[in-house]
């Protein structure tokens, strides 16, 4: 099994409508994050947590929210999605400065 | 400010053949470096990293890159090409192991031609 594990990895939504994405982890590390992909961008930081109690804003926060439900679950809402939040999502946990990554959740918002 | 620059959206190479892969990057500290690589309909996992120590990097695969602060690059390279060496990398830089801005460039798809 995969030590980050996201879901969906794959969603088609209507504009308007809210999604979450979840994810899950097995590494044991207090860091996790949420970071957005799209061509030719690299990836761009959303949300990251330190541990439950600590939630910050990353370069793109805006239209996001997230929720660390444990050390192990970390989860991002799109409260009202819009077309250019089309994207590759990945979460992340972090340990000993190494990212470790999931499979990424495609979003596509019509 | 930190950025990263990597050259090239997409390098096509023989297999068998040199790879390099061009990472510059901007720090108004001394930086660590990293590269990570995405295979197909996979998320990224670490090639390699810079921390200060030598400046020469051994990573997994066979992969290296050397850190010149003269030229303040960082590139990637592998002395021959394999057709599973197919995928996107990514350079990344921070100020600090375990900082929670990490920047990424835009990448480098690499092709492998048989």
């Amino acid at each position: 099994d995969a030590d980050v594990t996201q879901t969906p990895r794959n969603r088609i939504t209507k504009t308007g409508k809210r999604i979450m994405l979840e994810c899950s982890q097995t590494k044991g590390h207090d860091r996790m994050y949420w970071y957005r992909q799209d061509p030719g961008l690299g990836l761009r930081l959303i949300y990251y947590s330190f541990d439950v109690k600590d939630i910050n804003k990353g370069e793109i926060s805006d239209g996001y929210s997230v929720s660390r439900q444990a050390q192990a679950k970390f989860s991002l809402s799109l409260e009202s999605a819009i077309p250019n939040q089309t994207a590759l999502y990945f979460c992340a946990t972090q340990g000993s400065g190494e990212l470790f990554f999931g499979e990424g959740s495609r979003l596509t918002v019509l | 400010a930190q950025s990263v620059t990597q050259l090239g959206s997409h390098v096509s190479v023989s297999e068998g053949a040199l790879v390099l892969l061009r990472c510059n990057y901007s720090s108004s500290v001394p930086p660590y470096l990293f590269w990570y690589v995405q295979y197909p309909n996979q998320g990224l996992q670490l090639l390699l990293k810079y921390t200060s120590a030598a400046t020469l990097v051994k990573g997994i695969n066979d992969f290296e890159a050397e850190f010149k602060k003269s030229e303040t690059s960082f590139h990637l390279t592998k002395p021959s090409a394999h057709m599973s060496d197919a995928a996107e990398y990514f350079c990344a830089v921070t100020t600090q192991i375990g900082a929670s801005k990490i920047i990424f460039g835009s990448g480098t798809r690499l092709s492998i031609r048989p």
